[in-house]
């Protein structure tokens, strides 16, 4: 498709265990964002990558969180003993050289 | 500390109307804005943006205003139409697109 994917939609796990999900940005797009939103509030950013690197990883709340993209093109998202209080609504981003994001449709974890 | 605030939770607009949707931002270095529209379900989609060089921008029925000096910019709509419902963001970055901050939103109806 032509839009930015996401995967999976839908993630519920035991508080504990290990989660990885995964953005497959638009294709050419240099920039990826990692955002998570809470409801009721704005996402909240969590790591940019400019191709391979991590440019800015200022957002990740603690070491339990990790994302890597190894290609500069996708990207996943690693949850080590995952809480309860991470669940969200995980959003993932890709632009062009930095300007307007481009989001995909999330992937709603839930932690039980 | 929120450093782009939505004072307005939520607002309701008659079909035809204008509907104005505030945001104000703490942080001085912010040089660029966008806004976004999200309907439930569905990741974040961007609607307009404008560069701190500049204070309006339009684009058909959206045009968005910014005042530096109040660190305040607002989303106009008009004419509003009912698919206009929706939850909108303000976002926020300092250096042209790195790091996005986003507002906790303003929910949108417009009443036909």
């Amino acid at each position: 498709g032509a839009g930015v994917s996401q995967t999976p939609s839908n993630k519920v796990t035991e508080k504990g265990k290990y989660v990885e999900l995964r953005c497959d940005p638009i294709s050419g797009h240099t920039a990826l964002y990692w955002y998570r939103q809470s409801l009721g509030q704005g996402p909240e950013f969590l790591i940019y990558f400019q191709g391979t690197g991590a440019a800015d990883d200022s957002g990740l709340p603690n070491d339990r969180f990790f994302a890597v993209r190894p290609e500069g093109s996708v990207s996943t998202l690693k949850i080590q003993r995952t809480e309860r209080g991470d669940s969200a609504v995980y959003l993932c981003a890709s632009s062009l050289n930095r300007g307007e994001l481009f989001f995909g449709e999330g992937s709603r974890l839930t932690v039980l | 500390d929120q450093q782009v605030k939505q004072n307005s939770p939520s607002l309701s607009v008659q079909e035809g109307r204008i509907s104005i949707l505030n945001c104000d931002y703490t942080n001085s270095m912010f040089d660029y804005f966008l806004w976004y529209k999200k309907y439930p379900a569905e990741g974040p989609t961007f609607l307009i943006s404008i560069s701190s060089i500049k204070d309006k921008n339009e684009d058909g029925r959206f045009t968005v205003f910014l005042n530096k000096s109040a660190k305040h910019l607002s989303l106009h709509i008009v004419p509003s139409q009912p698919g206009d419902s929706a939850v909108y963001f303000c976002a926020a970055s300092a250096d042209y697109g790195q790091n996005f901050v986003f507002g906790p939103g303003t929910r949108l109806s417009v009443l036909p």
